[in-house]
């Protein structure tokens, strides 16, 4: 069965804290995703990676970084966490194919203080 | 530009009542049109695509180039099926790109 986890379902962290979020997917998928989730503003795309060490920004890459050192890990980094920076964020990861499914992961849902 | 549009924030249906949930879209070439769903504290999941031409939980979609649109539709609502709704996009054999998404409609159904 597909897999995709996420270190943390709830986190809260302070404001100026350096914040890593974790992605794992078990599924061999080349492509891995970071998301945000907003109520109001659906799913907008923080940065995406198609390749170990590789990464391409999405629509709102300020304020993060991202980290692929792995195949099977991508991780999202706050670098100085701010309170617009509290949100739900959501991994996702596809496989290369016919087909343009991407599974997600169960979110994390951070809170900056 | 490359957009997709959910003009209803929230769609509140009784059990029995037929749904119809709208979605727009703007994109410059061939697209690739899905329906995600989420019910409540369950991660985000595929619904249907457009190219499969399916029907999944009673839900269906066709997708109308003329009109730019991808609704989402079920004749006979039910209480499991709140929950919120993303439409989405992507590039027709684009395979492992982004999805572009909607807002999202929150979907109620009330008996």
């Amino acid at each position: 069965d597909v897999k995709v986890t996420q270190s943390s379902r709830y986190l809260v962290k302070r404001t100026g804290e350096k914040v890593f979020l974790e992605c794992v997917q078990d599924m061999d998928h080349e492509n891995m995703f970071w998301y945000r989730q907003d109520p109001g503003l659906g799913l907008r795309l923080i940065y995406f990676s198609y390749d170990v060490k590789m990464k391409e920004k999405g629509d709102i890459p300020e304020g993060y970084s991202v980290s692929r050192e792995k195949k099977e890990r991508f991780s999202l980094i706050l670098e100085s966490a701010s309170t617009n920076q509290t949100s739900m964020y959501l991994c996702a990861s596809i496989s290369w194919g016919r087909y343009n499914e991407q599974f997600f992961g169960p979110g994390t849902r951070l809170t900056v203080l | 530009a490359q957009r997709v549009t959910q003009p209803e924030k929230l769609l509140s249906v009784f059990k029995g009542a037929p749904v119809e949930l709208k979605c727009n879209y703007s994109y410059s070439g061939s697209p690739e049109l899905f329906w995600y769903v989420q019910y409540s504290r369950q991660r985000l999941q595929l619904l249907l695509r457009h190219i499969s031409r399916e029907s999944i939980k009673g839900f269906t979609a066709d997708l109308n180039k003329g009109e730019t649109s991808f609704h989402l539709k079920k004749p006979f609502a039910q209480e499991e099926d709140s929950a919120m709704y993303y439409c989405a996009l992507s590039g027709l054999n684009q395979a492992g790109t982004a999805l572009i998404f909607g807002k999202g409609t929150t979907l109620s159904v009330s008996s």
